[in-house]
């Protein structure tokens, strides 16, 4: 059975700083990476995905993930962290061997003006 | 284009009501899913459905039934609400390839008393 690990409840950034949310996954098969934002009583928003080839991934609003298949993580970054990046981050996995996709609990993102 | 709509927002039921909980979408989308929202649980696969007539079970399909008789629609109900199923549900979709992104809607906020 798929699953995905956020090991973090929260990560607290001062604005301007580098952040990192953490992902790691378990599938059969190939997976497919996802992380999603939800702000305040929103649906989640899409921001990047890793299908195949390179394994650093840009998405929307500067972020970027890293795939790494031997540690089978897909963690989110961002080179200098906004006070608007806080929020809700979401990392999801599907595999090619199935059609359900499973989330992880969640990271609460503080980033502290 | 609206892209995907929950029906309603809010509800409050008693235990042992029951309701339907409407996703509509616009987007043309084959999948479809529901998810429900529970603090410190993330997001949890109830159902998905991955095509017209076709549904099929989550994590935690106990207690919710589903339909997918239009394309465009997906229905979850609940036959006789418990208090465990206080939450707040997400449906999504996407298209057919493995690697899509899902779509989601604003979410559905249900209290059983």
């Amino acid at each position: 059975a798929q699953s995905v690990a956020q090991p973090e409840d929260q990560v607290n950034v001062a604005e301007g700083n580098p952040l990192t949310v953490k992902c790691t996954y378990s599938v059969s098969g190939n997976p497919y990476l996802f992380w999603y934002v939800q702000y305040p009583n929103r649906g989640l928003q899409f921001l990047l995905k890793y299908i195949t080839g390179d394994n650093l991934v840009k998405g929307s609003y500067g972020f970027e993930a890293e795939f790494n298949k031997s540690q089978t993580s897909f963690h989110l970054k961002k080179p200098s962290a906004l006070v608007s990046d806080s929020a809700l981050y979401f990392c999801a996995v599907r595999s090619s061997r199935d059609d359900k996709i499973i989330f992880g609990k969640g990271t609460r993102l503080h980033i502290l003006p | 284009n609206a892209g995907v709509t929950q029906t309603p927002k809010f509800r409050v039921l008693k235990t042992g009501q029951s309701m339907t909980l409407l996703c509509a979408q616009d987007m043309n989308h084959e999948y479809m899913y529901w998810y429900r929202q529970d603090p410190g649980m993330g997001l949890r696969l109830i159902h998905y459905s991955v095509g017209e007539g076709t549904t099929a079970k989550g994590e935690v399909p106990d207690g919710y039934n589903v339909s997918r008789l239009k394309k465009q629609n997906f229905l979850l109900g609940l036959e006789s609400a418990a208090p465990s199923q206080t939450s707040v549900y997400f449906c999504a979709s996407s298209y057919l390839r493995a690697g899509e992104e899902q779509f989601f809607g604003p979410g559905t906020r249900l209290t059983v008393l």
